[in-house]
């Protein structure tokens, strides 16, 4: 079954403590993307990756680190979190070269920074 | 830059009621335009496209068509369910791969 994979669904974490949320998807696409959701904003993008070993930051890059060394895996990285990153977090992909294609959506991370 | 508006929700309809969402869009390039819907507890998902002016995305009932001229890509459905409940996202491309988002509506369908 096509899908995006990230972990974990929720999380409670402290202020200042590094963690990790992992993506994966199964679909050979080049392109992968996070997103965070917050009430009253939408979609907003923290940072995309057009193919292995490229990324590029979106509209709100701050506090957040990605990396992408593996064509399936995109881990968005919380260096130090701080209470201003609770949100809703979503992986996406889709296929490269294609800027009309479908962005396959993950179920969502729920994280709360206290 | 590259932006998309909706119309704010909640939208609160009984079933069988005539749905429209607004969208509009900036005009910058020629975007491709997009409605994804969320529903409860899950991640989006393409509802419908359009790839260029007067084309008309169509699927599960709904229907939305690229207006160039007034910049206008609106979601309607004729007969909604309850099943139909979600929060629904109208989007346009930004560069060759990202997608700009609006900030979403809600549809609340009651029986």
């Amino acid at each position: 079954e096509a899908q995006v994979t990230q972990n974990p669904r929720y999380l409670i974490t402290v202020t200042g403590k590094k963690l990790t949320v992992t993506c994966s998807q199964n679909m050979n696409h080049e392109y992968m993307s996070w997103y965070r959701q917050d009430p009253g904003l939408g979609l907003r993008q923290i940072y995309y990756s057009m193919n292995v070993e490229v990324t590029d930051k979106g509209d709100v890059p701050e506090g957040y680190k990605v990396s992408r060394k593996e064509k399936r895996n995109f881990p968005l990285i919380l260096e130090s979190p701080s209470p201003n990153q609770t949100s809703l977090y979503f992986c996406a992909s889709k296929e490269g070269g294609m800027s009309t294609g479908e962005l396959f959506f993950g179920e969502g991370s729920r994280l709360t920074v206290l | 830059g590259n932006s998309v508006t909706q119309m704010e929700g909640p939208v609160t309809l009984s079933e069988e009621a005539f749905l429209t969402i607004n969208c509009t869009y900036t005009a910058t390039g020629y975007p491709s335009l997009f409605w994804y819907v969320q529903y409860p507890g899950e991640g989006l998902q393409l509802l419908l496209k359009a790839t260029k002016a007067d084309d008309k995305g169509s699927n599960k009932g709904f229907e939305a068509t690229y207006r160039k001229e007034t910049t206008s890509f609106h979601l309607e459905k004729g007969s909604v369910q309850v099943s139909d409940s979600a929060v629904y996202f109208c989007a346009r491309n930004s560069g060759y791969s990202t997608l700009t988002f609006g900030k979403g509506t809600m549809l609340l369908v009651s029986p």
